[in-house]
């Protein structure tokens, strides 16, 4: 079955304990980014890869790191969480980089930070 | 840049009555696609509808259906006699063709619907 699959689903943390969300899916898509939702803002871009070894800010990069060393895989990384980073969020790919290429969405991981 | 406004943070309704949930959008590029997602008490992200912006004909899909505006920069959204199960958080985005960005969404604040028995 073609996913997205993200994990952990749910983590409480506390601030400062280095975390990362690992995103991996199984369509062989070059464009991967991370979201995330906060009420009233709706979702916004993190980071984003357009392929292997090459990876961009979003809109809301400060406090995140990612890596795409693998095709298929596109971790998030919170070196210092802040409670500021308590959020949802969602990973997500297309097969390509233009806006017609359908995106395909995780199930989402509900990050609280103490 | 672009910019995605839903006006509406919560709409309440009762089962069987329309409800319609606005989208205003902003963006430079005269290429672009606008979006519909649901996203239900569960969390997931549920896709509804893509439109690019050279089509702008009405579509309907069962009891939803969806009036794209380019005139006034609109992409609303009607769910017909509504029903329960259409309790979920709406979200309205778009996406253009700015390269740096790649294929990056913007997204609206997203509007609450509750549908009452």
């Amino acid at each position: 079955e073609a996913q997205v699959t993200q994990n952990p689903r749910y983590l409480i943390t506390v601030t400062g304990k280095k975390l990362t969300v690992t995103c991996s899916q199984n369509m062989n898509h070059e464009y991967m980014s991370w979201y995330r939702q906060d009420p009233g803002l709706g979702l916004r871009q993190i980071y984003y890869s357009m392929n292997v070894e090459v990876t961009d800010k979003g809109d809301v990069p400060e406090g995140y790191k990612v890596s795409r060393k693998e095709k298929r895989n596109f971790p998030l990384i919170l070196e210092s969480p802040s409670p500021n980073q308590t959020s949802l969020y969602f990973c997500a790919s297309s097969y390509g980089s233009q806006p017609y290429n359908e995106q395909f969405f995780g199930p989402g991981t509900r990050l609280t930070v103490l | 840049a672009q910019k995605v406004t839903q006006a509406q943070t919560e709409i309440s309704v009762v089962e069987k009555e329309d409800v319609t949930l606005d989208c205003v959008y902003e963006t430079r590029d005269t290429t672009y696609y606008l979006f519909w997602y649901k996203q239900p008490p569960s969390g997931e992200l549920v896709f509804l509808i893509r439109r690019n912006s050279f089509d702008e004909q009405n579509e309907i899909s069962g009891r939803y259906s969806w009036n794209f505006q380019k005139s006034t920069s609109s992409f609303n959204f009607t769910i017909t006699a509504s029903q329960v199960v259409d309790s979920a958080v709406y979200f309205c985005a778009l996406s253009d063709l700015i390269k740096a960005a790649g294929n990056k969404l913007t997204f609206g604040g997203g509007t609450r619907v509750l549908v009452k028995p």
